[in-house]
């Protein structure tokens, strides 16, 4: 149980355009999710918390206008990356809390911005 | 914010030595979870361990909790291939998952 699916597993597209990533949890109801981003050989840098109904809340340093969560219900968060260019290529991973301490997190997307 | 170190970075080995993986915390741990990613993948969740001093085995992984709940090691006997990936510590609360600075393991035949 406690799967989380996460579409596209990757996708290429043009400088200037805008990618929707889908987080959807399979088997449980998920009032929380959590938006990564990964570099080659790095760890996982979290860049916002997204809540069921209400607004994401972002770290410090990550762009609001340029990575828009939408988490509208409690089965689906998204990620849009608007006016994409080539710094923001990257491994993008989600998760859910499924649970008291239990995370289940995406296969990822890998986002090229060409 | 909690900072967490793992060292070493990046771990070259032998199939069937042995290695051990640090976690270091600039605070104490409320709870602390190990996590391997594969390539292409997201994390999966090797273990938990919320008291000072424990010791968890998983095969042949151990996974030990330091007293003062501040540091933590994972410890492989006999390394395969199928080891290989990257190795994460995670300090978990209510709020969020904080992830250690990650171990890259490869594992050669």
């Amino acid at each position: 149980g406690a799967v989380v699916s996460q579409h596209p597993s990757w996708v290429i597209c043009k400088s200037g355009t805008s990618v929707k990533i889908e987080c959807r949890s399979l088997d449980f109801q998920a009032t929380t999710m959590f938006w990564y981003r990964q570099f080659p050989k790095q760890s996982l840098m979290l860049m916002a918390t997204s809540n069921e109904g209400s607004k994401a809340t972002y770290e410090q340093g990550v762009e609001k206008d340029k990575f828009l969560i939408n988490h509208a219900s409690l089965t689906l968060s998204t990620l849009t990356v608007t006016s994409a260019h080539p710094e923001d290529s990257s491994f993008y991973i989600c998760s859910a809390r499924a649970g008291q301490g239990r995370y289940t997190f995406g296969s990822g997307t890998r986002l090229t911005v060409v | 914010t909690q900072l967490l170190e793992q060292s070493p970075q990046f771990l070259s080995i032998q199939e069937g030595e042995n290695l051990t993986v640090y976690c270091n915390s600039s605070s104490v741990f409320s709870s602390l979870q190990w996590y391997r990613q594969e390539p292409g993948e997201g994390p999966v969740l090797l273990v938990t361990v919320v008291t000072g001093g424990e010791v968890k085995k998983l095969k042949r992984l151990t996974f030990q909790f330091g007293d003062a709940r501040k540091d933590s090691s994972l410890h492989i006997t006999a390394a395969q291939p199928g080891d290989t990936g990257l190795y994460l510590c995670v300090s978990y609360n209510t709020d969020k998952l904080i992830f250690g600075t990650g171990t890259r393991l490869q594992v050669f035949p």
